[in-house]
């Protein structure tokens, strides 16, 4: 199995709501990153989480809340959002190794198309 | 940090013609340059990547070629067919980091 998927696949939201996207993988991997992506342009790093903690949060406002509950969910919860932060979510994940065989390669999830009126 | 640049932002080719994108990159740290192929309503997707030690790989119509100490590195699609149209990211990473850094992408049209 070498998928990701994440839910909702579309999410409308107002912005005093609170909401949480949810992504899961069952590949083993121990390392899992948020994304958001704005349209015609490259994804742009959140969040790495390794071995379930928090090693990488990229000056993201506090209004994005990750969470990863165990090593095959990650979750992003939502509060108080902004229009600008209207954009498609994606969630990777990949295998971590020693440093002779580490790799990179990071597997992707279909994403939520998220609106923020 | 990393500063990827990928060039063309747009690239259309006839079917059968081969496509060639192209990136740099700044930092000489980096070790690991995956390819993803973004299709419309779909997250990207790994289609070959290339790590520092090696100049070359190839996967069936699919070839990366690498030069280290000019800090850039290619794509190659030959044979290309219509359903090889999508968005193109070269991306460059320090795996011991743990990330990588995107370039803007590639709009690759191919015309039958």
């Amino acid at each position: 199995d070498t998928e990701v998927t994440q839910t909702p696949k579309h999410l409308v939201m107002g912005m005093t709501n609170k909401k949480s996207l949810k992504c899961e993988q069952h590949m083993g991997h121990r390392a899992m990153y948020w994304y958001k992506q704005k349209a015609k342009k490259p994804p742009e790093l959140m969040f790495v989480y390794s071995y379930e903690k928090l090693s990488i949060n990229e000056s993201v406002p506090s209004r994005f809340s990750p969470e990863c509950p165990n090593s095959s969910l990650l979750n992003l919860h939502l509060h108080a959002l902004q229009p600008e932060d209207s954009a498609l979510y994606l969630c990777a994940s990949s295998r971590l190794g020693t440093s002779g065989g580490s790799t990179d390669t990071q597997y992707f999830g279909p994403g939520t198309r998220l609106t923020v009126l | 940090g990393e500063n990827v640049e990928q060039h063309p932002s747009t690239l259309s080719v006839q079917e059968g013609d081969s496509a060639v994108i192209k990136c740099t990159y700044s930092d000489s740290a980096s070790n690991y340059f995956p390819w993803y192929k973004q299709e419309l309503g779909k997250g990207p997707q790994l289609i070959i990547d290339i790590r520092s030690n090696v100049g070359e790989k190839k996967d069936q119509r699919i070839a990366v070629t690498l030069n280290k100490t000019a800090k850039h590195f290619s794509l190659h699609i030959t044979e290309t067919q219509p359903e090889d149209s999508a968005v193109y990211f070269c991306a460059a990473g320090n795996t011991n980091a743990g990330k990588s850094t995107f370039g803007d992408g590639t709009t690759l049209t191919v015309k039958p």
